[in-house]
């Protein structure tokens, strides 16, 4: 069975300093990896996705996330963060038929100006 | 192209009603997901179809149903309404049988209450 853990319900860093968000998946298989963020009153957008085609994945608006095998972590990152990144963040796997997506409970980021 | 697209944006039901929830996928997508999202949490997989058959079912009861039209439109029933039932309820499309690395794609959710 698939899931994913995200550790840290709330993150909150300055603007311009690194956004470091974490997600650690269990995956019997080779695991499909998502990531996504969630606007106020808003739905999901994918900001990027791991497929085993690279372990470095780059998404949209500056981020990015590393598959890491040897720590079952696919972590995202942003270099220097900016006000418009304040939103919440979701991890997901996709389970070996892509028939079903498991979200893990999202981490709330919020910039400080 | 239109993204998914959910109505209605909001619902109010008292318990035991029903309701019924719709979403449009994106045009050339055949697949549709429903999720709940209960507030703080990640969304929880309902149902996938694709080509109008059922393809996974999350652990929800049976009081929750869906359908999937000829023109890959879908419609998430929920039948004798609790409570607990108050959440966002998402839509994602996605183009179908192209195996896990499939992404989908959310509409902007149906707010449902439940009083």
């Amino acid at each position: 069975a698939q899931s994913v853990t995200q550790l840290g319900s709330h993150v909150s860093v300055s603007e311009g300093a690194l956004v470091l968000l974490r997600c650690n998946y269990s995956s019997s298989v080779p695991p499909y990896l998502f990531w996504y963020v969630q606007y106020p009153n808003q739905g999901l957008q994918l900001l990027l996705k791991y497929t085993s085609a690279a372990t470095l994945v780059k998404g949209i608006n500056g981020f990015e996330a590393e598959f890491k095998k040897s720590e079952t972590s696919f972590h995202l990152t942003k270099p220097s963060a900016h006000m418009s990144d304040a939103a919440e963040y979701f991890c997901a796997v996709s389970d070996s038929t892509g028939n079903q997506f498991y979200f893990g409970t999202g981490t709330s980021l919020t910039v400080i100006p | 192209d239109a993204g998914v697209t959910q109505s209605p944006t909001h619902l109010i039901k008292t318990r035991g009603q029903h309701v019924t929830l719709r979403c449009s996928p994106i045009s050339g997508h055949k697949s549709v997901s429903w999720y709940q999202q209960v507030l703080g949490q990640g969304p929880q997989f309902i149902f996938q179809y694709y080509e109008k058959e059922e393809r996974g079912r999350g652990n929800f009861p049976d009081r929750f149903s869906a359908r999937q039209f000829p023109n890959y439109s879908s419609e998430l029933n929920v039948n004798a309404l609790l409570l607990g039932d108050s959440a966002l309820y998402l839509c994602a499309s996605s183009l179908g049988g192209t195996g896990p690395t499939d992404t989908q794609y959310f509409g902007p959710g149906t707010r449902l209450t439940v009083l």
